[in-house]
């Protein structure tokens, strides 16, 4: 059972743009959402994170938001580079986390 | 400072066989988790060790096992191994025994023949 779900497995976007990368979930008792980052032979690295009590949390081109009615989450990336290009994971914690399938990025020079 | 370490870095087993795996943590983190990735999904929860005590087991049979060490390096084992355990094993760690931040090592690439 997927409790965490990325519909989009790949999404593609000009150098400059903005990047848009969608989570939904299932359980309304989650309390914490991650967005992690993962390279070809590496582990995955932690990016941004939010409480299920905010709506909106930003780091420098990073921002994430959460929509607790719709249990909604999504990743904005602006302006998207090169170097964003990779897979990111959505990830819930309720006493363990709980991955998606992950979204290939992929930054167009 | 060094990051999660895990080894060896890829593995080929035969079925039947067993395999260790083992990670050791960013130097003050206490807590280790292991998870199970296969192509084209994301991470599966399988443990987490805090301690050394069993935190949290996700939903893998008996066949895995794991332990943490006085010194929080852990070792995952899988013992009867099958042509679908072929994965990458990822070893985190975090600070606390609680659901925070992990830190991923590159992990364990683990193909069954």
């Amino acid at each position: 059972d997927q409790q965490v779900k990325q519909n989009s497995p790949s999404l593609s976007v000009q150098e400059g743009r903005i990047s848009i990368l969608n989570c939904d979930y299932t359980n309304s008792m989650f309390d914490y959402f991650l967005w992690y980052k993962k390279y070809p032979a590496e582990g995955p690295t932690f990016l941004i994170s939010i409480s299920s009590i905010k709506d909106k949390n930003e780091d420098g081109r990073f921002t994430v938001f959460l929509n607790k009615s719709a249990k909604h989450l999504s990743l904005h990336i602006v302006p998207s580079q090169p170097g964003d290009s990779a897979v990111y994971f959505c990830a819930a914690t309720l006493n363990q986390f709980y991955f998606g399938t992950g979204t290939s990025l992929t930054v167009i020079p | 400072d060094a990051g999660v370490t895990q080894s060896p870095t890829h593995l080929i087993k035969t079925r039947g066989q067993h395999v260790t795996l083992r990670c050791s943590p960013i130097s003050g983190h206490k807590s280790v988790s292991w998870y199970q990735q296969v192509l084209g999904q994301g991470p599966q929860f399988i443990f987490q060790y805090y301690e050394k005590e069993e935190r949290g087991r996700g939903n893998f049979p008996d066949r895995f096992s794991a332990r943490q060490f006085p010194n929080y390096s852990s070792e995952l084992n899988v013992n009867a191994l099958l042509l679908g355990d072929s994965a990458l094993y990822l070893c985190a760690s975090s600070l606390g025994g609680g659901a925070e931040k992990l830190f991923f090592g590159s992990g364990t690439q683990l193909s069954v023949l």
